[in-house]
């Protein structure tokens, strides 16, 4: 059974860098056959993906936040992390991390493991 | 980047009921949509995906359909389990984008 686990901090001042990871069990963030990504979702309101990574360590990026994320990848450890820098209370949310699995026949991606989210709070 | 508009934002129903929720995509996707289900507190969960595939353990009475650019996810008789927050998610292009989501309440 494949399980996700946001740590970080749950407050961070504003203009500082949020840094949170996802260790993740009973799968191996290197294996190759999966992506790696980071969604939020601000208090009450919907779902934005942030990013994701593969195991041979690109990346991609929703470009409304590509100047400020970098996602990275430990697999020594099975984790990765999220990096967002000038953190503003706009980026106030809970943090989810997530496994991206793939279609064989028309590579379309979909998020089939969760973690359980962490919320951040930017406030001074 | 590409829109996904559902419809209701909300809706009140009863247990047995059929309810049906609709993805609207601001352009073509294909069959590139998935659904997912959140309960308060909790993160999504994948219902669907590719259009029509159920996810395991999911339970048959949830469905799914295409017309063209409009996705439909039926629940065919709502247990009350099911009373939850409902969004739809393309991964046709990056950036990957989900519905406003459906809030299906009990009436």
């Amino acid at each position: 059974q494949v399980q996700l686990q946001e740590s970080g901090p749950g407050l961070v001042k504003p203009s500082q860098t949020l840094s949170l990871t996802c260790t993740v069990s009973g799968g191996a963030v290197g294996s190759g056959a999966y992506y790696w990504s980071w969604i939020r979702q601000p208090p009450g309101k919907g779902l934005e993906w942030i990013g994701y990574i593969f195991y041979n360590g690109a990346t991609y990026y929703t470009p409304s936040l590509k100047s400020r994320v970098t996602i990275s990848l430990d697999k020594s450890k099975n984790q990765f992390s999220l990096k967002l820098t000038s953190m503003t209370a706009a980026d106030t949310a809970v943090y989810y991390c997530a496994r991206v699995a793939t279609t064989v026949v028309d590579d379309l991606y979909y998020f089939d493991y969760w973690g359980q989210g962490t919320l951040v709070t930017v406030s001074s | 980047d590409i829109q996904m508009t559902q419809s209701p934002s909300s809706l009140s129903a009863s247990v047995g009921d059929r309810v049906t929720i609709t993805c609207r995509a601001s352009q073509n996707i294909d069959s590139y949509l998935n659904w997912y289900q959140q309960k308060p507190g909790k993160a999504p969960k994948l219902l669907i995906y590719a259009t029509f595939n159920l996810q395991s353990g999911v339970p048959s009475r949830f469905s799914a359909s295409r017309s063209e650019t409009d996705f439909t996810l039926t629940i065919s008789s709502l247990q009350p389990e099911d009373f939850a927050t409902y969004y739809c998610q393309q991964s046709y292009s990056s950036p990957l984008t989900f519905g406003g989501g459906t809030k299906v309440e009990i009436k």
